[in-house]
C-alpha cells in the first residue's frame, strides 16, 4: 500500500527564515492535503493540493504528481508558525494514509 | 460554519469496559473516517463509511467496531477496552473519496 516519507522529521528556525517541508509518496496518488498541528490540538487543513501550486499567506504548496511528490514552504516564519506539518496522500479508494509529520519550532 | 465534534473529549475507561466515542458533522458529507494517533505512528485510519448504514474497514480495525446510523453521525466502539487502545482519537468527514477532509478536535482516552 501506499507509504507516505516526510523530511525533515524536525526542523529548528530563527525568526525570519524560510523553510522547506518534504512530503513523497511511494505509489501514485489522486489527491494530497497537507495539515497543522499544535501539541494536543487538532488538525487544522492548510491545503487540499491533488496537483500544482497554491499559495496562502506566508504558506505555498507544491504538488507534481507524476514525481510523487509534494513541498511546502513557509516563508518568513514566525514563532506561531511552531507544531507539527503533517501531510496524507490518497488513491482514490476513500482511505488516507498520513505521513509521521515535521515537527517544526521557531525561535525568536 | 461546517463541522466536526466529537464527545467525549477526554475519557477515562477500565480495562475490559466498553468505550464509545461519537462524532457528528454538519458538512453533509458522505464519507466518515475515524483515526488513532500515537506517538511515533502518525495517524492511522481504523474505520471508515461513506454514507449511512455503511462501514468498512480502515488499516487497524482489530478491537473496534464503528456505526454509521445517519448522515451525522459515526461512532466508534471498543466492545473490551485495552491499555493498547489509550490514544488521541480523530473523526474526520469528507465529500469524495478522495477530496478534502475535515478533522474534529480529538478525544484522548486513557485506559486503566
Amino acid at each position: 500500500g501506499q507509504q507516505v516519507q516526510q523530511s525533515p522529521a524536525s526542523l529548528v528556525l530563527q525568526e525570519g527564515e524560510n523553510a522547506e517541508l518534504q512530503c513523497n509518496f511511494s505509489t501514485s496518488l489522486n489527491s494530497m492535503q497537507w495539515f497543522y498541528q499544535r501539541p494536543g490540538g487538532s488538525l487544522v487543513s492548510l491545503f487540499y493540493n491533488p496537483s500544482g501550486t497554491k499559495h496562502s499567506g506566508r504558506l505555498t504548496s507544491t504538488t507534481v504528481i507524476k514525481e510523487r511528490r509534494s513541498s511546502l514552504h513557509i516563508s518568513s516564519s514566525q514563532t506561531t508558525d511552531s507544531g507539527t506539518y503533517l501531510c496524507a496522500s490518497n488513491t482514490g479508494n476513500y482511505k488516507y494514509v498520513f505521513g509521521a509529520g515535521t515537527r517544526l519550532k521557531v525561535i525568536a | 460554519e461546517a463541522a466536526v465534534t466529537q464527545s467525549p473529549r477526554n475519557k477515562v475507561a477500565v480495562t475490559g469496559g466498553k468505550v464509545t466515542l461519537s462524532c457528528n458533522q454538519t458538512n453533509n458529507h458522505n464519507n466518515m473516517y475515524w483515526y488513532r494517533q500515537d506517538t511515533g505512528h502518525g495517524l492511522r485510519l481504523i474505520h471508515y463509511s461513506y454514507g449511512a448504514g455503511s462501514t468498512e474497514k480502515g488499516d487497524i480495525p482489530d478491537g473496534y467496531k464503528a456505526s454509521r446510523p445517519s448522515q451525522e453521525n459515526f461512532s466508534l466502539i471498543l466492545e473490551l477496552a485495552t491499555p493498547s487502545q489509550t490514544s488521541v482519537y480523530f473523526c474526520a468527514s469528507g465529500e469524495d473519496r478522495e477530496g478534502e477532509q475535515y478533522f474534529g478536535p480529538g478525544t484522548r482516552l486513557t485506559v486503566l
